[in-house]
């Protein structure tokens, strides 16, 4: 199993371009989420998804959209991009219908934006 | 609202000093659930432990060690004989209840630095 896997690793854009992080789970988990990470401010959540076809609202989502048409992908969109979203993005997956259970993380995925 | 505070922002200790990483959590739920994370300088997210409210045992996995202590709503993390591989940011977070809905709150982390 490959477990939790993010396309790209990097990435650059210019503000207003837009640009599309791929997740991408083998493990069959019904949960998974998308993360930023920014220094001193630790991980906070900016969308979610508890299966295919349904997505939540997390802490942070203004700016970000997200679909889940399959189980195993979850697509976080940037539709114009702002250097306020110069961070790194976490993709994590749970096995269990409770999100209490352990999350997988991905390995990352650090965007600059200019 | 649930919360996570790691007071200690950053830590460096000597290698093989025992240094202890601070949690305190704020819930209103009598059901939650509480966890280490460890992220090493290479990046990835690496889980360490879950505890439930209902088990106030503590916990020791090698030189890692966890002391939960509900009457002062605190997870402390323990590294015994710590060593320059320990060197990591390590994130506390909560979760509560059994909903569906609920989410995983995170602290801001402690980075731990050992010094060889």
């Amino acid at each position: 199993n490959a477990g939790v896997t993010q396309t790209p690793k990097f990435r650059v854009l210019k503000t207003g371009q837009s640009m599309t992080l791929l997740c991408a789970q083998d493990m069959n988990h019904e949960y998974m989420y998308w993360y930023r990470q920014d220094p001193g401010m630790g991980l906070r959540l900016i969308h979610y998804s508890v299966g295919e076809g349904t997505t939540a609202k997390g802490e942070v989502p203004d700016g970000y959209n997200v679909s889940r048409l399959k189980k195993q992908n979850f697509l976080l969109g940037l539709e114009s991009a702002a250097p306020s979203q110069t961070s790194v993005y976490f993709c994590a997956s749970s096995p269990q219908r409770e999100v209490t259970d352990t999350q997988y993380f991905g390995p990352g995925t650090r965007l600059t934006v200019l | 609202a649930q919360k996570v505070t790691q007071a200690q922002t950053e830590i460096s200790v000597v290698e093989k000093e025992d240094v202890t990483l601070d949690c305190v959590y704020e819930t209103r739920d009598t059901t939650y659930y509480l966890f280490w994370y460890k992220q090493p300088p290479s990046g990835e997210l690496v889980f360490l432990i879950r505890r439930n409210s209902f088990d106030e045992q503590n916990e020791i996995s090698g030189r890692y060690s966890w002391n939960f202590q509900k009457s002062t709503s605190s997870f402390n993390f323990t590294i015994t004989a710590s060593q320059v591989v320990d060197s990591a940011v390590y994130f506390c977070a909560l979760t509560e209840g059994m909903n569906r809905d609920d989410k995983i709150i995170f602290g801001k982390g402690t980075r731990l630095h050992i010094l060889p």
